[in-house]
């Protein structure tokens, strides 16, 4: 298995630019999340889907959409980028739903805004 | 905001020595999971202690749980250098993982 991949690996923005950011993963999770890890913070749930069809905001969702039509796949959107969502994204995934279950996260993409 | 929140910030300790690190969390929860995050990469999942539990351990790592206190302790024995690495609770808020800021472990060989 693959685990948990995301693509790029590395991006620069020029503000006002949007992208998409891939997460897929090959183990059948139904629970994918996005975080945004900036120095000092830990990480802040961006959105979450608890399975195909279904998303949620988490604590900082403005600027980012998601969409889930796939079990595998759940990519984050930035409409128009900004300084302030220059951060390292992970994506994460994991069988269920709350904490009974342990996260896999991804290795990262690594996100600078100009 | 922040469920979260691991003390110290820092730790510095040489190879050989325990570690201690404690996380305190706000409201009510299932379970309490610990994960490492080595420099540049994603987290690794640790332990899970559910909130029946007191106390669990995994190899060199020891958990406690007391939700009566709402706090929850990570002791890593026997420190390495490969342990240096940043350590995050994470508590479960209605299908919503919630992590800490994490403490910044360094062993010195």
């Amino acid at each position: 298995n693959a685990g948990v991949t995301q693509t790029p690996k590395f991006q620069v923005l020029k503000t006002g630019q949007s992208m998409t950011l891939q997460c897929a993963q090959d183990m059948n999770h139904e629970y994918m999340s996005w975080y945004r890890q900036d120095p000092g913070m830990g990480l802040r749930l961006i959105h979450y889907s608890v399975g195909a069809g279904i998303t949620d905001q988490g604590e900082v969702p403005n600027g980012y959409n998601v969409s889930r039509s796939t079990t595998e796949d759940f990519p984050l959107r930035l409409l128009s980028a900004a300084p302030s969502q220059t951060s390292v994204y992970f994506c994460a995934s994991s069988f269920g739903t709350g904490a009974n279950y342990e996260q896999y996260f991804g290795p990262g993409t690594r996100l600078t805004v100009t | 905001s922040q469920q979260g929140e691991e003390d110290p910030q820092a730790l510095s300790i040489q190879e050989g020595e325990n570690a201690t690190m404690n996380c305190s969390y706000k409201t009510s929860i299932n379970n309490l999971q610990w994960y490492r995050q080595n420099s540049g990469r994603g987290l690794v999942h640790l332990i899970l202690i559910r909130s029946n539990e007191r106390e669990k351990h995994s190899g060199r790592l020891r958990v406690t749980l007391d939700t009566s206190k709402k706090s929850s302790s990570l002791l890593i024995t026997a420190s390495r250098a490969a342990d240096t690495a940043s350590y995050f609770c994470a508590t479960d808020e209605a299908y919503k993982y919630i992590f800490g800021t994490g403490t910044r472990l360094k062993v010195l060989a």
